[in-house]
């Protein structure tokens, strides 16, 4: 069964600083992950998908990386806003049905 | 535009009762899913539908149901709510079946079982 875990759970940093996201699996045949960012109250909004066969996604100031081998992905955000606030959900997807397990999320403050 | 709609988007119903959530996308996906939000557990898989008249159990369907009559819609049905049923519920849906598509999520059902 996979079990997809982020680390930290919660984390504040200033505006303007780069920081990264982490996240882990247990399965590593992977199909795809995804990354969704969640604002309070409010549903998820997809922000990138890394296929398997794929190494990292760019959208923006936004960058996800994949690595099966060592079981993790990471989300680069660089350059942060007070507007990046919300917490990041990860989601590996193990076949070509669209299932997904999601970890439990890291929720990032970004303070002006 | 198209969208995923979710109603109603809160409602307190009292344990034993059924509840029904619905669920309408516009977008003709194939895909539809049930989630529900728990503190400390994350997203869980109840129910999946890959199309009409599919339907599938996920990670924590006991105490659920769904039915897929048409492309549009997956109404999720609690047959007799429970105070562990509390929780936030979201729909989602998604274009094809080989995984390389996006879900896009409805805002979510805030249930409250008294």
């Amino acid at each position: 069964k996979q079990e997809v875990t982020q680390i930290p759970a919660a984390l504040s940093v200033p505006e303007g600083e780069n920081l990264v996201l982490n996240c882990s699996f247990t399965d590593s045949a992977i199909y795809n992950l995804q990354w969704f960012r969640q604002d309070p109250g409010k549903g998820l909004t997809s922000l990138l998908l890394i296929q398997s066969s794929q190494r990292e996604q760019t959208s923006g100031r936004l960058n996800a990386s994949l690595d099966k081998s060592s079981g993790r992905s990471t989300l680069y955000i660089a350059a942060s806003q007070p507007g990046d606030s919300a917490t990041y959900l990860c989601a590996a997807s193990n076949s070509g049905y669209s299932t997904l397990t999601f970890g439990k999320g890291t929720m990032l403050l970004v303070s002006p | 535009d198209a969208e995923i709609t979710q109603s109603p988007r809160h409602k307190i119903t009292e344990t034993g009762r059924q509840v029904t959530l619905a669920c309408h996308q516009t977008w003709n996906h194939n895909n539809m899913f049930w989630y529900r939000q728990d503190l400390g557990h994350g997203l869980r898989l109840i129910h999946y539908s890959y199309g009409v008249q599919d339907t599938n159990k996920g990670e924590v369907s006991d105490g659920y149901s769904v039915s897929r009559s048409n492309t549009e819609d997956l109404p999720l049905t609690l047959e007799s709510a429970a105070s562990s049923q509390t929780s936030v519920y979201f729909c989602a849906s998604s274009v094809a079946g080989d995984g390389t598509d996006t879900q896009y999520f409805g805002p979510g059902t805030r249930l409250t079982v008294l």
